[in-house]
């Protein structure tokens, strides 16, 4: 139980292009998602927090406009980076938690990772 | 403010040498304590959670266990397949959105 799917694994594309990324929740509804960055050899970085249903509460210092985040059903939620740059090339995690099946609902469960490399 | 150290950075260990790492925390309400593995270029699996001071809870090797101030992952007869890095997060009390506070991992290598 408890397993999160994230698609692609991982994508190149041309710099001013936009990537969109999605987390599914496989075996169990998610009410909440979370999108983090990491960096090679540093721990995660949250981005945003999502509802479903709900706009995302972004943390400080991440922009809205450019990292758009869809929470449109209980096992689907998209990030969108708009207009990549070098600087956007990372790992992006997505994380959920919820109920049904296994899961305990304070526990937060986490995707494969989306590698990302913009040109 | 809520905070996570996690010490050491890194550990080398021999197959079957036992070892602690260290998770301490100040957080305002302890929500929960979570221990994750994360291998290199994956997302960070789910050991465990912890919810109150005394508890423990064990899987395979591992064993985890939590005071007010910190909690301890205890890998006994480590395997190289345990080689990962291992990440601490904290959930505060007041924190009803479910955001994590993460500690920056311990490099976990094992050689046989």
């Amino acid at each position: 139980g408890a397993v999160v799917s994230q698609h692609p694994s991982w994508v190149i594309c041309k710099s001013g292009t936009s990537v969109k990324i999605e987390c599914r929740s496989l075996d169990f509804q998610a009410t909440t998602m979370f999108w983090y960055r990491q960096f090679p050899k540093q721990s995660l970085m949250l981005m945003a927090t999502s509802n479903e249903g709900s706009k995302a509460t972004y943390e400080q210092g991440v922009e809205k406009d450019k990292f758009l985040i869809n929470h449109a059903s209980l096992t689907l939620s998209t990030l969108t980076v708009t207009s990549a740059h070098p600087e956007d090339s990372s790992f992006y995690i997505c994380s959920a938690r919820g109920m049904g099946g296994s899961v305990s609902q304070e526990t937060q469960y986490f995707g494969p990772g989306t590698r990302l490399l913009v040109l | 403010e809520d905070q996570v150290t996690q010490s050491p950075e890194a550990l080398r260990l021999q197959e079957g040498e036992s070892s602690s790492l260290n998770c301490s925390y100040t957080v305002s309400g302890l929500r929960g304590l979570f221990w994750y593995r994360q291998d290199p270029g994956k997302g960070p699996e789910f050991l465990f959670t912890l919810y109150s001071a005394g508890e423990e809870k064990e899987k395979e090797r591992l064993k985890a266990t939590l005071t007010k101030k910190e909690s301890f992952l205890h890998i006994t007869a480590p395997k190289p397949e345990d080689s990962a890095t291992y990440l601490c997060a904290v959930q505060a009390g007041d924190n009803q959105g479910g955001k994590l506070i993460f500690g920056q991992g311990t490099e976990l290598s094992v050689k046989p």
